[in-house]
């Protein structure tokens, strides 16, 4: 079964531009993470953020998670065209191992 | 390896025949993942492995599916007397310890494409 829900399912910017995404999850969790993938095949670990955790950066990546929203925001700062591919969320919890992933959204950088 | 290697990258079988995915995980890290992903979803979990033993094989849809990991490196998902509704991107993932506390590094997946 799904847990995450990404929002939008598609989403299409100019380069430069900046591009959210969005991720609700239903139950509590250990960690939260993002990934990537082009053209359907391997996932690429973007970022973990941890439950008592708020914020995190890497380079051009933001991602938020407020907990008592059961929520999470990717943002990816001054969009390129290599930026063009999937992003999933994954929540990971104390219960078991697996993680369980939103169907994820699509983005598209317009050259 | 540098990273998780799966083969074949792609297979096609006739409805009905077996067929084995090969996953060889990141050397040194003792929890293995098989997942599932048809097209325009999110991957689905099948089997976790750490070490040798599955410690979790819940998403095994049938009893159709089985793996091994007998060394606790390789693994291999087995499926018996495919169907149609096998086709799918088969993933496997691996972590130094366990997905809860870890990231997990994807292999580029092998396509099942049963006819």
């Amino acid at each position: 079964s799904q847990q995450g829900e990404e929002d939008p399912q598609a989403l299409s910017i100019q380069g430069g531009e900046n591009a959210t995404m969005n991720c609700s999850y239903k139950t509590s969790i250990n960690n939260l993470q993002w990934y990537r993938q082009n053209s359907g095949r391997g996932l690429v670990h973007l970022i973990l953020i941890r439950s008592n955790e708020r914020e995190k950066h890497s380079g051009r990546l933001r991602v938020t998670l407020d907990t008592s929203k059961k929520s999470s925001s990717l943002l990816i700062t001054a969009s390129r065209a290599a930026d063009t591919a999937s992003y999933f969320c994954a929540t990971a919890d104390d219960s078991n191992y697996q993680l369980i992933w939103g169907a994820g959204t699509k983005l598209i950088i317009k050259p | 390896g540098a990273g998780v290697s799966q083969t074949p990258s792609n297979k096609v079988t006739e409805k009905g025949k077996y067929v084995e995915l090969r996953c060889d995980p990141i050397s040194g890290h003792t929890a293995l993942y098989w997942y599932r992903q048809s097209l325009g979803q999110g991957p689905e979990f099948l089997i976790y492995f750490q070490g040798t033993g599955a410690a979790d094989d819940s998403g095994l849809p049938n009893d159709r599916f089985f793996a091994v990991r007998p060394e606790g490196s390789v693994s291999t998902l087995k499926i018996q007397r495919t169907e149609r509704g096998d086709s799918a991107v088969y993933l496997c993932a691996s972590s130094l310890t366990g997905v809860p506390h870890t990231e997990a590094f994807f292999g580029q997946g092998t396509r099942l494409t049963v006819v």
